[in-house]
């Protein structure tokens, strides 16, 4: 799986957009990038995943560039409950099955 | 998206003894995995585990330590074994959905004493 660089902290206003940035410029072409977060003490949640073309669910868009060297997650109205760390994750679609390697992750607080 | 359950929450031990955590999933899957999360870390993968076969374990991670029970494609159980203060941590359990993308339980928090 390709690593991953994602700045350690931000933070962000209530109501505003968050957006959170993700290197990995070693990605592999048939890689997928997948985002998710963990609200404290609580298990990571799935956000959003994609390969090239740029994604959009109910909590967030995913934004990857041409080159697929990076990545950014954007929450459009950040709200408090949205604090939380958030992982970037490069792996197969068909590979390791679940076998993710967290890094570090960017904490956002989402401040009033 | 699947539910995972995990049982206990939480739990405070002594040095040397062992607990088991269950995980209970509402719908049929193939593979199982465990993680760890240390105080202050990001999570890292103990174990994968297939019904009907061993449990698969990632460096740094032995079966001795960390036995594993899979009897059935919606239930596993994870022991920690003879725990010292080190395995104070949360562990989780985790299950793939359609697109690979992972569902995790609530995690259980260990503090061993």
């Amino acid at each position: 799986d390709a690593k991953t660089t994602q700045p350690p902290s931000m933070d962000c206003a209530e109501g505003r957009a968050a957006n959170l940035p993700c290197n990995h410029s070693t990605i592999s072409g048939n890689e997928y990038v997948y985002w998710y977060r963990q609200i404290h003490s609580q298990g990571p949640q799935y956000i959003i995943h994609g390969l090239k073309n740029n994604e959009t669910n109910e909590m967030a868009s995913l934004i990857i560039t041409e080159d697929r060297k990076s990545s950014t997650l954007i929450l459009p109205h950040a709200t408090l409950r949205d604090t939380a760390v958030y992982y970037c994750i490069v792996r197969g679609y068909n590979t390791n099955a679940g076998k993710s390697t967290f890094g570090d992750g960017t904490t956002l607080t989402v401040k009033p | 998206s699947a539910v995972i359950s995990q049982k206990p929450s939480r739990d405070i031990c002594q040095r040397g003894t062992s607990l088991t955590i269950q995980c209970q999933v509402d719908s049929q899957v193939t593979m199982m995995f465990w993680y760890r999360q240390q105080p202050g870390q990001s999570l890292t993968l103990i174990a994968t585990a297939n019904q009907g076969s061993e449990a698969t374990y990632e460096s740094g991670f032995v079966i001795d330590k960390f036995p594993i029970s899979r009897p059935n494609l919606t239930f596993s159980t994870l022991t920690v074994s003879n725990m010292s203060p080190e395995d104070s941590s949360i562990y989780l359990c985790s299950v793939s959905g359609g697109a690979n993308e992972q569902f995790f339980g609530p995690g259980t928090r260990l503090t061993v004493l």
